[in-house]
């Protein structure tokens, strides 16, 4: 079955630190991944996406992603964390074009980001 | 601004009184979907539709009802609402083609006592 997950529920990082939140999927076919971030009271915005070519893919806010199809992960790293990055964060796996009609997404349960001053 | 507004943003509601979600998108994307959002089960896909007059359902749809009669217009009825429904609600929308890109609304915030 597919499924996404995300084994950091919570994780606190200090303003300045280095950050990694992991996400492993689990799909029959190559997916299209993406990680979104919902900031308190806010909807979903997309921060990046992997479709094809290079696994190293950059978003904004001076996040980025590597996708590594033998782990079959696909983990969100940031260089130096900003405490206004305090939020939700989400990874989501997409069926590809060719997979049928529905465009839905399958969701981790997400990590919850704080930043330390 | 390419967006998707929901409509309301906020609503408290009692038990089996009908109401409507509305979701409207400028970006003339053809897919769009609703979600709901609950703590420890993430995100469950409602209903979707692929265009107009086309819709379809999702992993969660009991007790909701969708139409598309306009390509920019999903909205979401709950023709008798219960407390299990108390959620938060997102629309989602996209080009078929670009393959589940999907833009979300800010979200609505049911609470059915």
């Amino acid at each position: 079955a597919q499924s996404v997950t995300q084994p950091d529920i919570h994780i606190t990082v200090s303003e300045g630190a280095s950050l990694e939140l992991r996400c492993n999927y689990s799909y029959g076919a190559t997916p299209y991944l993406f990680w979104y971030v919902q900031s308190p009271g806010q909807g979903l915005q997309l921060l990046l996406k992997y479709f094809s070519g290079d696994t190293l893919v950059q978003g904004i806010k001076g996040f980025e992603a590597e996708f590594k199809r033998s782990q079959s992960s696909f983990n969100l790293r940031k260089p130096s964390v900003h405490w206004s990055d305090a939020a939700e964060y989400f990874c989501a796996v997409g069926a590809t074009l060719n997979a049928g009609n529905n465009r839905k997404l399958i969701w981790g349960l997400g990590t919850s980001l704080a930043v330390n001053p | 601004e390419a967006q998707v507004t929901q409509n309301p943003r906020y609503l408290i509601t009692v038990t089996g009184k009908k109401l409507t979600v509305t979701c409207s998108q400028n970006m003339n994307h053809e897919y769009m979907s609703w979600y709901r959002q609950d703590p420890g089960l993430g995100l469950r896909q409602i209903y979707y539709s692929m265009n107009v007059e086309v819709t379809d359902k999702g992993d969660v749809p009991e007790g909701y009802k969708v139409s598309r009669k306009e390509k920019r217009n999903f909205p979401l009825i709950l023709e008798s609402p219960s407390p299990n429904q108390t959620s938060l609600y997102f629309c989602a929308s996209s080009f078929i083609n670009r393959a589940n890109e999907q833009f979300f609304g800010p979200g609505t915030r049911l609470t059915v006592l």
